[in-house]
Parts: C-alpha cells; structure tokens; sequence
C-alpha cells in the first residue's frame, strides 16, 4: 500500500514564525501536492510537483513556498504564518504523467496564533 | 457556480439503508474521483473512473459522460460509513494538477 506521512497531525505556531510542512511518500511517486481544506471551500491547490527540483502553481499559492530536494520528499513553507493560514494541510501524491488515484496523508491541522 | 457540485450536503441514514450521492460537473472531463474522508481527517481514494461503474464491496460507483454526472452509491451502509465523500475531476486536456474537488457529502449512518 501506498504510504503518505506527514510530519505532524497537530501544529500550533505563532503570527510571523517561519513553518515547515513535511511530506514523505515510499511509493516513488513522480508527482506531490499540496491542498488545504476549509470548512465551506473543499480541498484547494496551493502547489504541485511534477519531479525533483519542479514545482508548478496551484490555485492558491500566495504566502507559501514549496521544497523538493528529493523525489520521496515535498515541503511546503510558511514564510511567515498568519491567522489566515489556520487550516488543515494535506498532502498527496500519484504516479506518473496519466491520470491517476491520488494517494493522501493523513492531514496536518495548523493553528497560527 | 462551481464547476463540480455535490448533493445533497448532508445525508443521514439508518443502518443498512441503501445511499446514494450525486455529483454534476460543467466542464469536459478525463476521469472522475471519489475520495472518503473520515473524522481524523485522512482521504482514502476510493474510485477512479472515466466511463460506466466500478463495484468494491458495498460501494458502486456510476458515470455518465453524456450528462456530466456521477452517482456513488452504498448498499447496505453501516455506521462506519459516516465520512464525508468527495467527488474531483479532471479537467479535459488539463495537467495533472488541475483536479476539481466538490465541497463534499457529509454521510452519518445511525445504527
């Protein structure tokens, strides 16, 4: 079975901290992403990565910084955290350049205090 | 208006009643996902498909291109059914990034 970790299930940071997401897959999964889930908006894009050292635009990308450095492992970055950015963050990956099932950790839900 | 609408928003059913939840979406497409969610907050793929149904276990899964709709259905539903179900889509000619998630159906089953 596919395994997606994510490094924490619960985060309470600070306005203004510098916050790391980590994400590890051990399927060898070309692509990862990046969502964050609100109550009323779904699971909404903020990046994704197609290969190492790739990294594409989602559909919400503002305030936020990823990492691919190796083909297991996606970072997403705070840069510096706001309230507004209190929300669960999942991260998922699949295989290769077709259409394929989406693989999900278990989520991070983050407080920025 | 979103792209990928789901009905209804919430559903509550009695134990071993049979469950359906709809999904339309307005825009050509290559394949379809449903996706479970439970409580702790993790998201388990549970069907992908492009045309026709798909079955596993007590869960059947229904496309119809021609009328951009979806239907996921439970028989038999138990209480740990109760998650919410997403339906996503990939848009026709789009990247694999560009997947479109409902808001999600919120399904509590009473034993």
């Amino acid at each position: 079975d596919v395994k997606v970790t994510q490094s924490s299930r619960y985060l309470v940071k600070r306005t203004g901290e510098k916050v790391f997401l980590e994400c590890v897959q051990d399927m060898d999964h070309e692509n990862m992403f990046w969502y964050r889930q609100d109550p009323g908006l779904g699971l909404r894009l903020i990046y994704f990565s197609y290969d190492v050292k790739m990294k594409e635009k989602g559909d919400i990308p503002e305030g936020y910084s990823v990492s691919r450095e190796k083909k297991e492992r996606f970072s997403l970055i705070l840069e510096s955290a706001s309230t507004n950015q209190t929300s669960m963050y999942l991260c998922a990956s699949s295989r290769g350049r077709s259409y394929q099932p989406q693989h999900f950790g278990d989520g991070t839900r983050l407080s920025i205090l | 208006k979103n792209e990928v609408e789901q009905s209804p928003q919430n559903l509550t059913a009695q134990e071993g009643e049979f469950i359906t939840i709809n999904c339309s979406y307005s825009v050509g497409i290559s394949a379809l996902h449903w996706l479970q969610q439970h409580p702790g907050g993790g998201i388990v793929s549970l069907f992908m498909l492009s045309s026709g149904k798909k079955k596993h276990g007590r869960l059947i899964a229904t496309i119809n291109i021609q009328e951009k709709h979806s239907s996921l259905h439970i028989t038999a539903s138990h209480p740990r059914d109760s998650a919410v179900y997403i339906c996503a889509v990939w848009n026709y000619g789009g990247s694999q990034g560009n997947l479109i998630f409902g808001k999600g159906t919120k399904l509590s089953v009473k034993p």
